[in-house]
């Protein structure tokens, strides 16, 4: 049983049009982020959030927005897609404390934006 | 902020040799490095981590060696395997209070028979 989730697994989207990628997790973290993964880059933080209600800027936030309605729920917004966008999106979910800070990555969306 | 450079994009080792993956650290502060694993197709999966307490730890055929002089720090894997082809991510978690990890760009390991 999966402990974070994404959906859509795959998505082709349009130039300027408005995507929206999901996140759920079923480990009961309070944080959660999204990554994107582009060769010769590795992860980059895009969005990540502290709780229900949180969103906080990653470094490449440009562009995206986040929204957590809930301490499962973990959205991704493209409001006008561009090419440029196209990439693997992870989300992860994990609970910093002390020295320690696992994460765990859900299965990724891979999005073209054509 | 924390810089973390990998700089090995690719490595090839034969089937039971050992191979050595190196990242390098810019924040003195930084006390909390994992390390990952990405099959192909796959998402990341943790592998092993260290604390700036220690300056090795093994778990199993996975030792990381930190030198926290030199802001470095190593994945070993002895005996590789077919299995242990995959891309390894190192990463750093931010000292500034954020918990972010700094990843790496991954270094591409490939075991042959």
């Amino acid at each position: 049983e999966a402990a974070v989730t994404q959906s859509p697994r795959n998505k082709v989207a349009v130039t300027g049009g408005k995507v929206t990628l999901s996140c759920n997790q079923t480990n009961n973290h309070n944080n959660m982020y999204w990554y994107r993964q582009d060769t010769g880059h590795g992860l980059r933080l895009i969005h990540y959030s502290y709780g229900a209600g949180s969103t906080e800027k990653g470094d490449i936030p440009d562009g995206y927005k986040a929204s957590r309605p809930s301490q499962e729920n973990f959205s991704l917004i493209l409001e006008l897609a561009t090419p440029s966008q196209t990439s693997v999106y992870f989300c992860a979910s994990g609970d910093p404390t002390g020295n320690y800070a696992e994460q765990f990555f859900g299965p990724g969306t891979r999005l073209t934006v054509l | 902020g924390e810089k973390v450079e990998q700089h090995q994009s690719t490595l090839s080792v034969r089937e039971g040799d050992s191979a050595v993956i190196n990242c390098t650290y810019t924040d003195t502060a930084s006390s909390y490095f994992p390390w990952y694993k990405q099959e192909a197709g796959k998402s990341l999966h943790f592998v092993i981590d260290i604390r700036s307490n220690v300056d090795r730890k093994q778990s199993q055929r996975l030792t990381v060696l930190l030198d926290k002089k030199a802001k470095r720090f190593s994945l070993h894997i002895t005996a590789t395997q077919p299995e242990d082809s995959a891309i390894y991510f190192c990463a750093a978690r931010e000292s500034s209070g954020s918990w972010q990890l700094i990843f790496g760009s991954g270094t591409q390991l490939t075991v042959m028979p």
